[in-house]
């Protein structure tokens, strides 16, 4: 079945640092990718998406590109504030609406 | 438009009674998905539901269970609780298949 590995957390970034969360994927087909994010005491939240390769998902400041040669959905941030302090999650879809969801990366941003 | 609700937000149980949560999804979404998070096993599908059919399921004991109504309410039932059924259960919603889904807030389940 499908597979989503994340870069195991925490990790601690100064505000304005550039943030990089790799994702890598495995998958029968060709899935739907996305990063969701939960904010400390909310739900989850859809961050951004992309539906096929070469497809830019962008939201927030944040972006993730489907490659589908490197199987990979790595986000970015060029410049993050200390409210992005949140948990991270890659998320693949496989078989109708089910989702598969990477482990979490805990990212806390500080002054 | 209101957003996919939840209830009850926080639930005690003891071991082997059983539990009932509901959710009610956006308007006009007919699949409602249920997973379990958990801080060791992290997220985990347990079913989905369109039309009132169960479409998709996860790798979880038929202690498990749910349905779907014709409102496309869905509710998910646990039979004779473990201690190792404590999490936090969250229902998402969505249009049509691929699409995104949106979660509900959750039920935090605590079983003594």
């Amino acid at each position: 079945g499908n597979s989503v590995t994340q870069m195991e957390g925490p990790v601690t970034l100064s505000e304005e640092a550039f943030l990089t969360i790799n994702c890598t994927y495995t998958a029968t087909g060709y899935p739907s990718l996305f990063w969701y994010v939960q904010y400390p005491g909310e739900g989850l939240q859809l961050l951004l998406k992309a539906t096929k390769a070469d497809d830019k998902g962008s939201n927030k400041g944040f972006e993730a590109t489907y490659r589908k040669e490197t199987t990979s959905f790595h986000l970015e941030k060029g410049s993050v504030q200390v409210s992005d302090s949140a948990v991270y999650f890659c998320v693949s879809t496989g078989g109708g609406n089910k989702l598969t969801f990477g482990t979490g990366t805990q990212l806390k941003v500080e002054l | 438009k209101a957003g996919v609700t939840q209830t009850p937000r926080y639930l005690i149980k003891t071991r082997g009674q059983q539990v009932t949560l509901s959710c009610s999804p956006i308007s006009g979404h007919r699949s409602v998905s249920w997973y379990q998070q958990t801080p060791g096993q992290g997220l985990q599908f347990l079913f989905e539901y369109f039309s009132e059919t169960q479409r998709n399921k996860g790798n979880f004991p038929g202690r498990f269970s749910g349905r779907q109504f014709s409102n496309s309410r869905s509710e998910m039932n646990v039979s004779t609780l473990e201690l190792g059924d404590s999490a936090l259960y969250l229902c998402a919603s969505s249009l049509i298949e691929r699409n995104e889904q949106f979660f509900g807030p959750g039920t935090r389940l605590t079983v003594l």
